[in-house]
């Protein structure tokens, strides 16, 4: 069964930082791009970032670009996002996701399964 | 603000039908595939439909895609208390070069 299990979510003050990690298993890690999606407190899917199997394509949205790193580690079937400068808007909950297909050449992003159960980030002071 | 325009609710009676648009542009659905999640309350979302129109092994019938141009059109049938829930749609947009989800929507089994 595949299966992706986040943590590293937590309460942290603006400006501060916080690692999320994405433990991944049941699947060929190394064959798929990953993906970090979040929701705020009542709102809607707001996607993060992909990178595609060998990190050799990262994409960010551009709300978190310049603050947000996202990387894997293919030894370990693990996926991070590190983050930077956080604001009370990055509240949210973040998910792990793994994607397959599509039409992209550089990365897959056709759709997105499974999906984490999710890690919450606070940010307030 | 999402470039993937959905419905905020749409209700019907159980064992009704209920569709779901999705619409945007020609650089996300004109010419990317569609997919659509479903989010039970306070659980993850759960993948439905991929490649516009295609079911992931072993999930009901009942749900099922489409596309047309620039919309992506969500029709679940036999509607039951179980389906109420959040659905989302999703493509890649090439000229934003990033992963763009709708704005969602209820539905509500009344």
């Amino acid at each position: 069964e595949e299966q992706l299990v986040e943590s590293g979510g937590g309460l942290v003050r603006p400006g501060g930082s916080l690692r999320l990690s994405c433990a991944a298993s049941g699947f060929t890690f190394n064959r798929h791009s990953m993906n970090w999606v979040r929701q705020a407190p009542g709102k809607g899917l707001e996607w993060v970032s992909s990178i595609s199997g060998s990190s050799d394509y990262i994409y960010y949205a551009d709300s978190v670009k310049g603050r947000f790193s996202m990387s894997r580690d293919n030894t370990k079937n693990s996926l991070y996002l590190q983050m930077n400068s956080l604001r009370a808007e990055d509240t949210a909950v973040y998910y792990c996701a793994k994607s397959t297909g599509g039409l992209v050449p550089t990365i897959q992003v056709g759709w997105f399964d499974p999906w984490g159960q999710g890690t919450l980030v606070t940010v307030s002071s | 603000q999402s470039v993937l325009t959905q419905p905020p609710s749409v209700s019907a009676a159980p064992g009704q039908k209920v569709t779901i648009s999705c619409s945007g542009s020609s650089s996300n659905i004109g010419n990317n595939y569609v997919s659509w999640y479903q989010q039970l309350p306070g659980t993850a979302p759960k993948l439905l439909i991929y490649d516009n129109d295609r079911r992931p092994s072993g999930m009901t019938d009942r749900f099922s895609g489409s596309k047309s141009g620039t919309s992506a059109t969500l029709g679940i049938t036999g509607l039951q208390t179980g389906d109420e829930a959040d659905y989302y749609c999703g493509t890649w947009d090439s000229s934003l070069s990033a992963y763009v989800f709708g704005t969602g929507t209820k539905v509500t089994v009344l």
